[in-house]
């Protein structure tokens, strides 16, 4: 059974920094893309960020580029999100989701990011 | 970037009665490979949204077969044949043709 388990968020003031991971099992995770998804409260669904399989290429949305570092590491089926300057506007619920054929199929939980002084 | 809309956003549906959602998107979703990868997922109160169908008709594993997806170029219909009380939640599409994958606004289902 195919399970990503994040973890890591909490509340951080603006301009502070939080590193998101997310476990993954039940499949062979070097074999996939994975990516970040967030939800902020009462907005729609925003894709973040994706990485290759090797981790040999990261892209990322305009709106946490240069802020947002996506990594991974295959030996340890898990993937991260390291988030620096964070602002209000970036509080919501993160989820890792794993890629597969242009599309997201399995998805975490979530971890709530709350950006607030 | 492709923008995607749904209709409605509210849909309130009487149990076992058919519920449909329209999905609309700015661009064609026809990919240059032929495919269209536009999908449905489910998102239950307090769960993580789980796919219900990829590439526009096909139903995920384990997904009952009250669920379909039809449509094509920029035009998708989700439809739940008889709504059942565990169909409530918010239903959104997304497209993975163009990067980067955008997602539709939701429309959130209840029970009359």
């Amino acid at each position: 059974e195919v399970q990503l388990v994040e973890s890591g968020g909490g509340l951080v003031q603006p301009g502070g920094s939080l590193r998101l991971s997310c476990a993954a099992s039940g499949f062979t995770f070097r074999n996939y893309y994975m990516n970040w998804v967030r939800q902020a409260p009462g907005k729609e669904l925003e894709w973040v960020a994706n990485i290759k399989p090797d981790g040999s290429d990261t892209y990322y949305a305009d709106s946490v580029k240069g802020r947002f570092t996506i990594s991974r590491d295959n030996p340890k089926s898990s993937l991260y999100l390291q988030m620096n300057s964070l602002r209000a506007e970036d509080t919501a619920v993160y989820y890792c989701a794993r890629g597969f054929d242009h599309m997201f199929d399995f998805w975490g939980q979530g971890a709530l990011v709350t950006v607030s002084s | 970037d492709v923008v995607m809309t749904q209709s409605p956003l509210s849909l309130p549906v009487t149990l076992g009665q058919p519920a449909s959602i329209s999905c609309r998107s700015s661009q064609s979703l026809v990919h240059s490979n032929g495919n269209t990868y536009l999908a449905w997922f489910q998102q239950r109160p307090g769960q993580s949204p789980r796919r219900l169908i990829y590439k526009v008709s096909n139903r995920d594993s384990g997904v009952p077969d009250r669920f379909s997806g039809s449509g094509s170029g920029t035009d998708f219909t989700l439809k739940i044949s008889r709504v059942e009380a565990e169909d409530v939640g918010v239903y959104f599409c997304v497209q993975g043709t163009h990067w980067p994958p955008v997602f539709g606004p939701g429309t959130k289902v209840d029970i009359k």
